[in-house]
């Protein structure tokens, strides 16, 4: 069964540093893996995806994701955070089940930022 | 493009009583999903359609829960006899499908419930 893992619950950094949050997935195929960040009380929205090609993907809102296969990672990357991007970050991959695609969250990150 | 939306956006409800969630879709898409996330923890699925047919059901979604989407629109989500165990944010999630973009799914913003 698919599954995803974020080790980290909850992270600090402060306002300017960079970010990586770690992600890994357990999938028998070639995974479809997104990031998603959530706001209190709010819905999800989608950060980026990786299906296929560079390994390396740029998202909305400055965010970076490197997909490394031999690692079965997908970390998401910032090089420089601001005070708006506390959140909770949730990664997740396609768990295919009758063609149903669902999607497989890890447990989340939430990230605090100090000023 | 108005995105996906979910009404009521908070349902206080006594245990034991009925309650009713509704999703609408972004209007060219044509899967809908239900997830419930409970504190602390990411998103679990629980049932999704391909139009009006429910194609798939969560061992989560106990006997007391029931989803449609008649016309293939919005969907509705009514839990009977509530429990406190249902006290929980109900996400609703629509995409394009089959293919491609039909993995990027777009989310409303959430019914919370609490069961007193």
């Amino acid at each position: 069964a698919q599954s995803v893992t974020q080790p980290d619950i909850h992270i600090t950094v402060s306002e300017g540093a960079s970010l990586e949050l770690r992600c890994n997935y357990s999938y028998g195929a070639t995974p479809y893996l997104f990031w998603y960040v959530q706001s209190p009380g709010q819905g999800l929205q989608l950060l980026l995806k990786y299906f296929s090609g560079d390994t390396l993907v740029q998202g909305i809102k400055g965010f970076e994701a490197e997909f490394k296969r031999s690692q079965s990672s997908f970390n998401l990357r910032k090089p420089s955070v601001h005070w708006s991007d506390a959140a909770e970050y949730f990664c997740a991959v396609v768990g295919l089940i009758q063609g149903a695609q669902k999607l497989v969250f890890g447990q989340g990150t939430r990230l605090t930022i100090n000023p | 493009d108005t995105g996906v939306s979910q009404d009521p956006r908070h349902k206080i409800t006594k245990r034991g009583q009925n309650v009713t969630f509704r999703c609408d879709p972004i209007s060219e898409h044509n899967r809908l999903y239900w997830y419930r996330q409970t504190l602390g923890q990411g998103p679990e699925f629980l049932t999704y359609f391909q139009n009006e047919a429910q194609l798939e059901k969560s061992r989560l979604l106990s006997d007391r829960f029931s989803a449609e989407r008649p016309k293939g629109s919005f969907s509705t989500l009514e839990i009977q006899r509530t429990e406190q165990g249902d006290s929980a944010m109900y996400l609703c999630a629509s995409s394009l499908g089959p293919g491609g973009p039909s993995y990027e799914q777009y989310f409303g913003p959430g019914t919370r419930l609490t069961v007193t």
